[in-house]
């Protein structure tokens, strides 16, 4: 089993819905919590930093943790066609791994006009 | 520079030999990444630099691969005897500091590797 689990998708949206992409994890251990959009033969962009449990905003997305749940979502408002690409979930366990971050599979959007 | 360079951006090569991925990371960021992307897969981490502390290797798959650091420039990825396993995308990320803020990392647009 995976540490990270993520839908692949592909997940295809009308212009203006509400996206909601999801992981899951097993590792206990995982503090910081991430969502990178990587656009096609681009490296990822980091979107979302989350530290611990609780939710986090920033213009038309939001963020999610349930750390009891071991679940994290991103949440995307007024999606625009700009918004497709792959979307990936990345979690650290802090401490001496900040560095190291275990990414989930990503999950291909395509949001249509 | 402004971002995260890699070089080359492409590159085939026949199974069993070498090759070496560059990367170039923003300038004064301390921490440099590797990470592995596979086709459909997420990210796979590799190796990690920080400052002058010994890296952490601990993602690296197997002895053919390697990796150096010169001080908190340049980084070098090596594969040696190169199996078609191999094939992917390596990304290299920098961030400013270990620790915390080393959460945020910038990546490059990687290099694709191809072992024919």
């Amino acid at each position: 089993q995976k540490e990270v689990e993520q839908d692949p998708g592909p997940l295809s949206v009308p212009e203006g819905a509400i996206v909601s992409l999801n992981c899951t994890y097993s590792n206990s251990a995982f503090q910081y919590f991430m969502w990178y959009r990587q656009y096609s033969r681009k490296g990822p962009e980091l979107l979302m930093y989350t530290y611990s449990s609780g939710n986090k905003e920033d213009g038309r997305f939001t963020a999610q943790v349930d750390k009891s749940s071991k679940y994290i979502s991103l949440f995307i408002r007024d999606s625009q066609p700009s918004d497709s690409a792959t979307y990936l979930c990345a979690m650290s366990a802090g401490g001496t791994s900040y560095g190291k971050l275990t990414f989930g599979q990503g999950t291909i959007l395509t949001v249509h006009p | 520079g402004a971002g995260v360079s890699q070089s080359p951006s492409n590159k085939v090569t026949e199974k069993g030999k070498d090759v070496e991925l560059r990367c170039d990371p923003i300038s004064g960021h301390t921490a440099l990444y590797w990470y592995r992307q596979r086709l459909g897969q997420g990210l796979e981490f590799l190796i990690y630099f920080q400052g002058n502390s010994a890296p952490d290797k601990s993602g690296l798959p197997s002895d053919r691969f390697s990796a150096e650091r010169t001080g908190e420039s340049v980084s070098t990825l090596t594969i040696q005897r190169t199996q078609q396993e191999d094939s992917a995308v390596y990304l290299c990320a920098s961030s400013p500091a270990g620790g915390s803020r080393g959460i945020s990392h910038t990546f490059g647009s990687g290099t694709r590797l191809t072992v024919v």
